[in-house]
């Protein structure tokens, strides 16, 4: 099972960039890189996905190197609003099907 | 109205009770979780079902049962609630089809604890 392994917390300040790296060692050739962001008591929603390479949204930036066996969102210019757990999942595909497992995530807190 | 809906939000039960969380979507999708979140930590998945007739073990399902009633229905049971099954629970939907490669839309979260 492709499992994946984040820093647990990171500070920031409000303007800074921010970078948070997933390592998933055991990832499928088919799995997609996806990262999720949790507010207390609120489900997770999706931020962004990506499968080699770079790709870029209105929120982040996700960095994916040629050996994919690890990734890097890029939060740009955070604000406190950001505060948020951040989740680096990878599509398990045993027997040709998904389930996503969340790992415990990286607790990002941006401060004033 | 909320794609995926959780009822109920809230429950205090006892020990030993027989409980149901149930999730509706309207987003069309074939595909649904349950999660449970404890204080700290991640969410860990429970079930999950790929369609009406497809049910599947996730890493923590001793306890916990479900029924995929319809395609946009998905409860899920706990027979005899024991204390440290005091959670947040999230049902999630995922399609298929999707263009990105089954993104997990979630809803508001039904917390529960059991004395």
């Amino acid at each position: 099972l492709a499992k994946t392994t984040q820093p647990i917390s990171m500070d920031s300040y409000e303007g800074q960039e921010v970078n948070i790296t997933c390592s998933h060692n055991n990832i499928a050739t088919n799995d997609y890189i996806t990262w999720y962001q949790q507010f207390p008591s609120q489900g997770p929603r999706f931020i962004i996905q990506g499968y080699k390479t770079k790709v870029t949204n209105e929120v982040a930036s996700l960095f994916i190197p040629a050996d994919r066996k690890s990734s890097t969102l890029s939060l740009p210019r955070v604000s406190l609003s950001d505060t948020a757990v951040y989740y680096c999942l990878v599509g398990d595909t045993p027997s040709g099907t998904y389930k996503y497992i969340f790992g415990t995530g990286t607790r990002l807190k941006v401060l004033a | 109205d909320a794609d995926v809906t959780q009822t109920p939000r809230n429950r205090i039960t006892k020990t030993g009770k027989r409980i149901m969380l149930e999730c509706s979507q309207t987003k069309g999708h074939d595909r649904m979780y349950w999660y449970r979140q404890d204080p700290g930590l991640g969410l860990r998945l429970i079930y999950y079902s790929f369609d009406v007739k497809d049910i599947n073990k996730g890493e923590i399902s001793d306890g916990y049962s479900v029924s995929r009633q319809a395609q946009a229905k998905f409860s899920l049971s706990l027979e005899s609630a024991i204390p440290n099954q005091t959670a947040l629970y999230f049902c999630a939907t995922s399609d298929s089809g999707a263009g990105r490669a089954g993104e997990l839309f979630f809803g508001e979260g039904s917390r529960l604890t059991v004395l």
